[in-house]
C-alpha cells in the first residue's frame, strides 16, 4: 500500500497569499497518476489536478500541481476566499487508491 | 448536464445489509469504471472500491477493510451503480460518495454523497 503523507497539517494563510501543499507518496507513484482534491464544509470533494500536473475542468490557473516519483506539490499563486477549504491528495496508480491526511488551508 | 446522485443511506444495526444506489446521467456509463468512496464524522476520505467497464471485464476491486462484505456492481442499461454492503460494523458509518473512475484523469465526477449510520 502507497502511504501518502501531507504536510502542513494547517496553512494559516491571508486572501492574496500563496499557498503551497506537500504530498508524499511512501513509495513511486506508477505514471505520476497522483490528484488533488479541494473539500469545502458539507460538500463532496472536487478534483483540481490530475497526473500530477493537469488541471482538470474548469479549474482556474492559480491552481497548479508539480512533482513526481514521490514527491509532488500543489501551489495556489493568490488564495481567494473560496479556497479556504481542505485539499486531499490521491495515488490511483495502485490498489489501494490512497488518500493523504488532507491539508486545511484557513484564514489567518 | 453531467450528475451522480446517491440514494439508499440510512440507519442500520450491526450486522445488517443496506444497498446504494449511484444513479447517472449525462455521460455514456457503459464506458467508465465506477468506484466509491467514503468518509467517516470528521475524518479523511477512503477508498471503498470500484468495479470497471465491461470492455474492460468488469471486474471489481475492494478495499481490506470491506472486502468479502461489500460488493459493487453496476447495470449498463440503466446507467447505475451499486454498492451493496453486507454485515454492516459501526466503523462503517460514513458519507458514501459515488465517483466516476478511475481514468488517467483520476476520479473526475462526485456525487454529493448520502450518509449510513450503522448503530444499535
Amino acid at each position: 500500500e502507497i502511504v501518502l503523507t501531507q504536510s502542513p497539517g494547517t496553512l494559516s494563510l491571508s486572501p492574496g497569499e500563496r499557498a503551497t501543499l506537500s504530498c508524499r507518496a511512501s513509495q513511486s507513484v506508477s505514471s505520476n497518476y497522483l490528484a488533488w482534491y479541494q473539500q469545502k464544509p458539507g460538500q463532496a470533494p472536487s478534483l483540481l489536478i490530475y497526473a500530477a500536473s493537469s488541471r482538470a475542468t474548469g479549474i482556474p490557473d492559480r491552481f497548479s500541481g508539480s512533482g513526481s516519483g514521490t514527491d509532488f506539490t500543489l501551489t495556489i499563486t493568490r488564495l481567494e476566499p473560496e479556497d479556504f477549504a481542505v485539499y486531499y491528495c490521491q495515488q490511483y496508480s495502485t490498489s489501494p487508491r490512497t488518500f493523504g491526511q488532507g491539508t486545511k488551508v484557513e484564514i489567518k | 448536464e453531467v450528475q451522480l446522485v446517491e440514494s439508499g443511506g440510512g440507519l442500520v444495526k450491526p450486522g445488517r445489509s443496506l444497498r446504494l444506489s449511484c444513479t447517472t446521467s449525462g455521460f455514456s456509463f457503459g464506458d467508465y469504471a465506477m468506484s466509491w468512496f467514503r468518509q467517516a464524522p470528521g475524518k479523511g476520505l477512503e477508498w471503498v472500491g470500484f468495479t470497471r467497464s465491461k470492455p474492460y471485464g468488469g471486474t471489481t476491486e475492494y478495499a481490506a477493510s470491506v472486502k468479502g462484505r461489500f460488493t459493487i456492481s453496476r447495470d449498463d442499461s440503466k446507467s447505475i451503480a451499486y454498492l451493496q454492503m453486507n454485515s454492516l460494523k459501526t466503523e462503517d458509518t460514513a458519507v458514501y460518495y459515488c465517483t466516476r473512475g478511475p481514468s488517467n484523469m483520476a476520479f473526475d465526477l462526485w456525487g454529493q454523497g448520502t450518509m449510513v449510520t450503522v448503530s444499535s
